[in-house]
């Protein structure tokens, strides 16, 4: 079964620093999620991309978090600089759109701790 | 913007119970309610799924039932094993080609007693 593909598993970095994450979603799949777990709560979508365009970015603090799907295939996120508050669970999804039946799948995630 | 509510936050039973998880939704255009199931570091995992023209959803031992017009939905959970043990989100979205773009509840950790 496809799945959805995120690197790094783990990331620790500290104060300040830049971070990124990568996803590379189910091939075919067009529309691509960017969702953040921070550790006893829900995932909250930070940011949705139709091919390469970004469709809502309106969760997504943009004063140091960056996205980017310019292929419109596999998806950056990046955050400049990281704060301890950021420290979560990255998630990437993908679906299509083509398929009102379809199912959200998530990748295994990218754990962030900033120190 | 939606705001899904879930309960309880805590749920202990003992193996062979049943477990119930309850969530309401606020936004009425709603109509694509998935459950997940996610273990401790890992990723959460869709166990099943309901949509608006449906009142009810079974796969063997869950079920998840809809009530559209009180706008809340439920996981049931029958001959509960300590393997069911995890946390579950509800969630809910626009379904359509947005039906991807949830919003979750805060979450149920249950616990399975053997």
């Amino acid at each position: 079964e496809a799945e959805v593909a995120q690197s790094p598993r783990y990331k620790i970095t500290e104060k300040s620093q830049a971070v990124a994450f990568w996803c590379d979603p189910i091939s075919g799949h067009a529309t691509l999620y960017w969702y953040r777990q921070i550790l006893g709560q829900g995932p909250e979508l930070l940011v949705q991309f139709q091919d390469e365009s970004v469709v809502d970015d309106s969760q997504l603090p943009k004063d140091r978090f960056s996205a980017e799907r310019l292929k419109g295939v596999d998806s950056t996120l990046k955050i400049q600089p990281a704060e301890l508050g950021d420290s979560a669970m990255y998630l990437c999804a993908s679906s299509s759109a083509e398929d009102l039946n379809e199912k959200l799948f998530f990748g295994s995630g990218t754990q962030l701790s900033v120190l | 913007g939606e705001n899904v509510e879930q309960h309880p936050s805590t749920l202990s039973v003992q193996e062979g119970d049943s477990a119930v998880i309850k969530c309401t939704y606020s936004d009425s255009a709603s109509n694509y309610f998935p459950w997940y199931k996610q273990e401790l570091g890992k990723r959460p995992q869709l166990i099943i799924d309901i949509r608006s023209n449906v009142g009810e959803k079974k796969d063997q031992r869950i079920a998840v039932t809809l009530n559209k017009t009180a706008k809340h939905f439920s996981l049931h959970i029958t001959e509960t094993q300590p393997e069911d043990s995890a946390v579950y989100f509800c969630a809910a979205s626009r379904g359509g080609t947005s039906y991807g773009k949830l919003t979750f509840g805060q979450g149920t950790i249950l616990t399975v007693h053997p």
